[in-house]
């Protein structure tokens, strides 16, 4: 079975620094997928980011960028210049393999608060 | 404004009630999805629609029963709820193709307690 472990529960960053959010998976999949997600307490899951097993360079959305190590089977997030608005949970999940045509089965790991103070 | 609309935001109801959460998406999306989440907790996957039928179950208790009257339209009817099915609940859609762009769009989440 497929896992994600994020091993940061909380992590407190001043405004404007930059943040790495650890995440490390666990597949005997050749082909998969790692997204991430934003969660501000409005409860909304905001999809930030997308890595494919079989991409050769690491992705990158604005501030958002996903550090990917294949080989130690990790995938984490880093925000450059934070801003107060960052100020969320940050969820890190993989998608399995096909169920059926068009469904994509997420699992999501523990999830990291980031805090970003004045 | 997010692309997959659910409804109501929130809702409060008894153990004996009989209510419905509504999730609606318009980006032709052909696979829907339920999702509950506890506080503090990561989301827990409950059903899954690919075209219209029902593909996954995860072993979800019979009080909660889905429906996916067309490709745009997915239902959570709720019968008998207990105190501890009180969570977010959110719905998903998902595009086949081009994952790296669309992945999984969420509803906003309907905030449920049960009383």
């Amino acid at each position: 079975a497929q896992k994600i472990t994020q091993t940061q529960p909380g992590m407190f960053v001043q405004e404007k620094e930059a943040v790495t959010l650890d995440c490390t998976y666990d597949t005997s999949d050749q082909s998969y997928g790692l997204f991430w997600y934003k969660q501000p307490s409005s409860g909304e899951m905001i999809f930030l980011i997308y890595q494919g097993s079989y991409d050769e360079q690491n992705a990158t959305e604005g501030r958002y960028s996903l550090n990917f190590q294949k080989a130690r089977k990790s995938a984490n997030l880093v925000i450059s210049a934070s801003q107060l608005g960052d100020s969320a949970m940050y969820f890190c999940a993989m998608r399995e393999h096909r169920i059926i045509q068009g469904a994509q089965k997420l699992v999501f790991g523990q999830g990291t608060r980031l805090t970003i103070n004045p | 404004d997010t692309e997959v609309t659910q409804t109501p935001k929130h809702l409060v109801m008894g153990m004996t009630n009989k209510k419905s959460l509504k999730c609606e998406q318009h980006m032709g999306h052909r696979a829907m999805y339920w999702y509950k989440q506890k506080a503090k907790k990561p989301p827990e996957l409950m059903f899954v629609y690919s075209y219209e039928k029902l593909s996954i179950n995860e072993s979800v208790p019979s009080r909660f029963s889905p429906e996916c009257p067309n490709s745009s339209l997915l239902n959570l009817h709720l019968h008998a709820l207990q105190p501890e099915d009180s969570a977010l609940y959110l719905c998903a859609s998902s595009q086949d193709r081009r994952p790296q762009f669309y992945g999984y769009t969420f509803g906003s989440g309907t905030r449920l307690t049960v009383v």
